[in-house]
């Protein structure tokens, strides 16, 4: 049973570039969430997908944006990045129960480390 | 806005006592709380959740403990190994229409052998 993948694992950009990121979410998960960790932080919520469709979004400027493919599996997207994208960014899948409830408890990935230079 | 907050950046313990690492929340409607362990270089890893309408939960070695009065919970770890060694976060579901996780800054645990 595979948990949550993600990649690349490290990444180096220069300002003003574009990134992608993909996560595979855990083996009957359909609901992937998306985080930010800075050095010495805890995660930030970035948004959440669920159908296909961002569902939840957290205070994050409108150059994150994402996708979710019809197996579950999601992309973030940053443009115009900043230095202050540097961090860690994390994927949790989780499942959406019978009525829409989903559980918050969440799987994580390894991660992706971005370096902005 | 909800916040939750840890009381110590860094905690440490000498192999097989017991550990005890504290988070606050500023939220008394927020009904599920959950506890995760990240080791360097990997993501979180669940550990242990309690809802509202329990006070303490107990998994193996670890005992979750909610104080709703004055909005405190507790992560203790019995007889703590060098393997416990890691950052703990605890995670605060909001109320509500907002279920989004708030999280702590996170507890840096270390083993002493």
């Amino acid at each position: 049973d595979a948990g949550v993948t993600q990649s690349p694992t490290h990444l180096i950009k220069t300002r003003g570039q574009q990134v992608t990121l993909r996560c595979s979410p855990k083996s009957g998960h359909d609901t992937v969430s998306w985080y930010q960790q800075a050095l010495g932080q805890g995660p930030q919520f970035i948004f959440q997908y669920y159908e296909e469709e961002e569902r939840q979004r957290g205070n994050f400027p409108d150059r994150f944006s994402g996708h979710q493919f019809p197996n579950y599996s999601s992309e973030l997207n940053v443009n115009a990045l900043l230095l202050g994208d540097s961090a860690l960014y994390l994927c949790a899948s989780s499942l959406r129960l019978a009525g829409g409830q989903v559980r918050v408890t969440q799987y994580f990935g390894p991660g992706t480390r971005l370096l902005v230079l | 806005g909800e916040s939750v907050g840890l009381h110590l950046p860094t905690l440490s313990v000498q192999e097989g006592d017991n550990s005890i690492i504290n988070c606050a929340y500023s939220n008394s409607a927020s009904d599920y709380f959950i506890w995760y362990k990240q080791e360097s270089g990997k993501g979180p890893q669940f550990i242990i959740d309690i809802r509202s309408n329990m006070d303490k939960r107990q998994g193996q070695r670890v005992t979750v403990l909610l104080n709703k009065t004055v909005k405190h919970l507790s992560l203790q770890i019995a007889a703590t190994q060098p393997g416990d060694s890691a950052v703990y976060f605890c995670a605060v579901q909001g109320a509500g229409n907002n279920r989004k996780l708030i999280w702590g800054l996170g507890t840096s645990l270390g083993v002493n052998p």
